[in-house]
């Protein structure tokens, strides 16, 4: 059971818009923690996506878009493509067991 | 270009160690906090230890505390991690991770590859 909740899938059509969320607790992203995100696509190491909850790293594409309100965070990707299919991941700290906490992470599939 | 390469997985027995490199380059080692995170078959990701840039400070997940041991040689720009008294639960593909600043709530933002670690009779 992971600490932060993602749900398990997510799907969308080339070109549409999706959401994948992020929901945790007062203990890590309600305790002002930052949420970053993270794209893995099948046998390849975790990328990072978002930091510090809104911020692209060089590189990463406009499409992807992060926000955090309260004890959750989202991830959008607009304008959906084909090499969007991957798992997806939020982390963030969780001041209780004071260490990274992840979500279980959230399947895209682009239809 | 910051390159992290993992060696040292494989197949092991329950209760025997193993010990994980991760050689680092690109960068100037000695300046960073990294991490080992793991990811069983399947599974999501999950952080396991983390050592600071001089190695003073290290701290470890629950389900690792007291077998698994960090540890960093600057020298040889190269993180370890020390695999004990290992349980099938360990099973997984272990990354080592770089962090983008010393702040406990930082963004991993370069990781290795992973070695898969494999731990049956």
């Amino acid at each position: 059971q992971s600490v932060l909740t993602q749900s398990p899938s997510v799907s969308g059509a080339p070109g549409q818009r999706v959401t994948i969320s992020c929901a945790g607790s007062s203990s890590n992203i309600g305790a002002g923690y930052d949420v970053h995100w993270y794209r893995q696509l099948p046998g390849t190491a975790p990328k990072l996506l978002i930091y510090d909850n809104d911020n692209r790293p060089s590189g990463v594409p406009d499409r992807f878009s992060g926000s955090k309100s309260g004890t959750s965070a989202s991830l959008a990707i607009t304008g959906l493509q084909a090499e969007d299919e991957a798992d997806y991941y939020c982390q963030s700290y969780d001041t209780s067991l004071s260490c990274s906490v992840f979500g279980g992470g959230t399947k895209l599939t682009v239809l | 270009q910051v390159q992290l390469v993992e060696s040292g997985g494989g197949v092991v027995q329950p209760g025997r160690s193993l010990r994980l490199s991760c050689a680092a380059s690109g960068f100037t080692f000695s300046s960073h906090t990294m991490h080992w995170v793991r990811q069983a078959p399947g599974k999501g990701l999950e952080w396991v230890a983390l050592i600071s840039y001089d190695g003073s400070n290290k701290f470890y997940a629950d389900s690792v505390k007291g077998r698994f041991t960090i540890s960093r040689d600057t020298s040889k720009n190269t993180l370890y991690l020390l695999m004990n008294s290992l349980r099938s639960e360990d099973t997984a593909v272990y990354h080592c991770a770089r962090v983008f600043h010393s702040s406990s709530s930082a963004p991993f933002d370069y990781w290795g590859q992973g070695t898969l670690v494999t731990v049956s009779s």
